[in-house]
């Protein structure tokens, strides 16, 4: 298996321009997060999808983040227009839910985007 | 709120010197925990799940303990490939099923 694939793995910017990150899950997965990992703030939940459908948006920042599913094996997180703030790594995971169990079991993370907005 | 908190922030131990971190957690019902492993510039790396208090997993020199305030994390004779971030997160039994870090140990072992 490929694990998570995230593209692209390095994206420089210039503040005010759009950036889209792009996630492929793990195949068969039903579950795909979207994290982001700062010095400060730590590996933080932005969203998460079950079944292509958005459950929890709570940690996006702001309406300048948005994330879409459009089918089980994609995922895009689309940040317009970019801000210095939004420098960090961002991480894609997806996990696969346990049938007649805990609806959870680990999360496989990909390798991350490193986003630098200047 | 759900809230992890990881001691120390940085450890540096000699090759074969073992050591123990902690991971202190409040949470409103708790689902599970999660000890993951971070190299530099890569993504967090699964490494064990505990679901209730008195549990314990082991792999290879590591060995995660609960309890129903605290986890452990037992490095047994170190050697310097051991050395990443350390990251404990947990999940919540009821709301959001994501999961909440901590902010990690980072662990040099030096040969």
């Amino acid at each position: 298996d490929a694990g998570v694939i995230q593209s692209p793995r390095h994206e420089v910017t210039e503040m005010g321009q759009e950036v889209t990150l792009r996630c492929k899950p793990i195949s068969g997965h039903d579950y795909l997060f979207w994290y982001r990992q700062t010095m400060m703030r730590g590996l933080e939940l932005l969203i998460y999808f079950n079944n292509n459908v958005p459950i929890d948006d709570s940690g996006m920042p702001e309406d300048r983040f948005s994330a879409k599913m459009p089918n089980a094996s994609f995922s895009t997180l689309k940040i317009q227009p970019s801000e210095p703030r939004d420098s960090a790594v961002y991480f894609c995971a997806s996990s696969l839910s346990l049938a007649g169990g805990p609806s959870y079991n680990e999360q496989f993370f990909g390798p991350g985007t490193r986003l630098t907005v200047l | 709120e759900d809230q992890v908190t990881q001691s120390p922030e940085a450890l540096r131990l000699q090759e074969g010197e073992s050591s123990s971190l902690n991971c202190s957690y409040t949470v409103s019902g708790l689902r599970g925990l999660f000890w993951y492993r971070q190299d530099p510039g890569k993504g967090p790396e699964f490494l064990f799940t505990l679901y209730s208090a008195g549990e314990e997993k082991e792999k290879e020199r590591l060995k995660a303990t609960l309890t129903k305030k605290e986890s452990f994390l037992h490095i047994t004779a170190p050697k310097p490939e051991d050395s990443a971030t350390y990251l404990c997160a947990v999940q919540a039994r009821t709301g959001r099923r994501a999961l909440t870090f901590g902010s990690g140990t980072r662990l040099q072992v030096q040969p």
